[in-house]
Formats: C-alpha cells, structure tokens, sequence
C-alpha cells in the first residue's frame, strides 16, 4: 500500500506558465482533497471531491481547477501561474473508517513561481 | 467567519515533561475534533480523534481533551521525547460532508 502519492516533489514555474500536480490514491477512498500551506496560515482547501464524479470549491479556489479522473485520483491545474501560487500544495483522502473522516495526506509538492 | 487558532509561538520543553498544546475555536459547532503530527518536509498523520460528546481521549502518551462549552481542545505528551518534537495541527470536522478545518499547527521542540 503505497497510501496516497504526489508528482512531482518539486516544480519551479515561471509566470503564466501552467501546470498540474498529480495525485493517487490506493486506499479506495472515496474522499480526495487538495490544500496549500503557507507559513502561519495552515492547511487551507482548495477544492475537494467527495466522490467519484463531483468536485467543489473550498476556502481558495481561485486561480486552480481540479479534475476527479477516476476514484484513485485527483489532479491540481494552474493554468496560469502567479507568484502568490507559490507554495506546498497536499493532496489527501478519506473514507476508510465510517463517519470519522480522518484524512490521509501525501508528501506534498513544493512549488515557487517566479 | 470560522476560525481556529493555536498557540502560535514555538512550545520548547525538557525532556521528560508533559507538553501541552491548545487549540480554541468560534463561531463553529464541531462534531469532532482531530490532532495530526506532521514533521518537517512531510505530509500531516493522523494522531487522535475525539467527539463532541466525549471529554477525554488516551493513546498511548497521548491525551485530548475537548470542553464544548469553552470551545477548546488540550494536547498532552506525556514523558515527552526529543522524537515528539514536530508541528501538530488540530483540525475541526463533522458538519461539512468530509472537510475539516485546520489551525495553523503549533511546533514543539523537546530537548534532551
């Protein structure tokens, strides 16, 4: 069980250059998230899907669009990256354990935009 | 609005003491409340979860309490290690489908 894995680790962009993170899952949760973490602001959702199919906005949607391709992954776009883009970016699952909803996060994907 | 805060300077203690972490919130009505570790460079792990009609949770070293009432969760280590020292987050769920909200993590430093 690999749990839930992020591409790539690390990524340098430039302005208004775009791309997507990547993420998997292989607990067949039915749940799947993507956050940023910025120094003294905490974990802040971007976008979630609760299940296969749906996805919605959450705290910081702006400037990213998601993609629930299947049940195992959930993908992260920048179309057009800012400086402000610039930070560490998880990816998380739930669904294993009933109603407790305790999420299982990846390593993260360290990313600065010039 | 929502928000959760967390001791936000840097908890240093000896080894051997009980660290103690706080975590408070408003303007939120939590059906649970969850504690994860995560160290630097890594991803949060789950530690604790405790429920609204709960007071105390044990694991190990480990003990949360949670007062509905003052709206507050503690954080123990107990005979705490030089091998604790992380950023643990507490983070609020339960009446948002699956999403939780996180408070900015307190770091803790345990020195030998």
């Amino acid at each position: 069980n690999a749990g839930v894995t992020q591409t790539p680790k690390f990524q340098v962009l430039k302005t208004g250059q775009s791309m997507t993170l990547q993420c998997a899952q292989d607990m067949n949760h039915n749940s799947m998230y993507w956050y940023r973490q910025d120094p003294g602001m905490g974990l802040r959702l971007i976008y979630y899907s609760a299940s296969e199919g749906t996805t919605d906005k959450g705290e910081v949607p702006n400037g990213y669009n998601v993609s629930r391709l299947n049940k195992r992954e959930f993908s992260l776009r920048l179309e057009s990256a800012a400086p402000s883009q610039t930070s560490v970016y998880f990816c998380a699952s739930s669904g294993d354990r009933g109603h407790t909803d305790t999420q299982y996060f990846g390593p993260g994907t360290r990313l600065t935009v010039l | 609005s929502q928000k959760i805060e967390q001791n936000s300077e840097a908890l240093n203690i000896q080894e051997g003491k009980t660290a103690t972490l706080t975590c408070n919130y408003t303007n939120y009505s939590p059906a649970y409340l969850q504690w994860y570790r995560q160290d630097p460079g890594r991803g949060p792990v789950f530690l604790l979860l405790i429920r609204e009609n709960e007071k105390e949770k044990r694991k190990e070293r480990l003990k949360v309490t949670f007062d509905t009432t003052l709206k507050q969760s503690l954080f123990h280590i107990t005979a705490s290690q030089p091998a604790d020292s992380a950023t643990y987050l507490c983070a609020l769920g339960g009446n948002q489908g699956g999403k939780l909200i996180f408070g900015q993590g307190t770091e803790l430093s345990v020195k030998p």
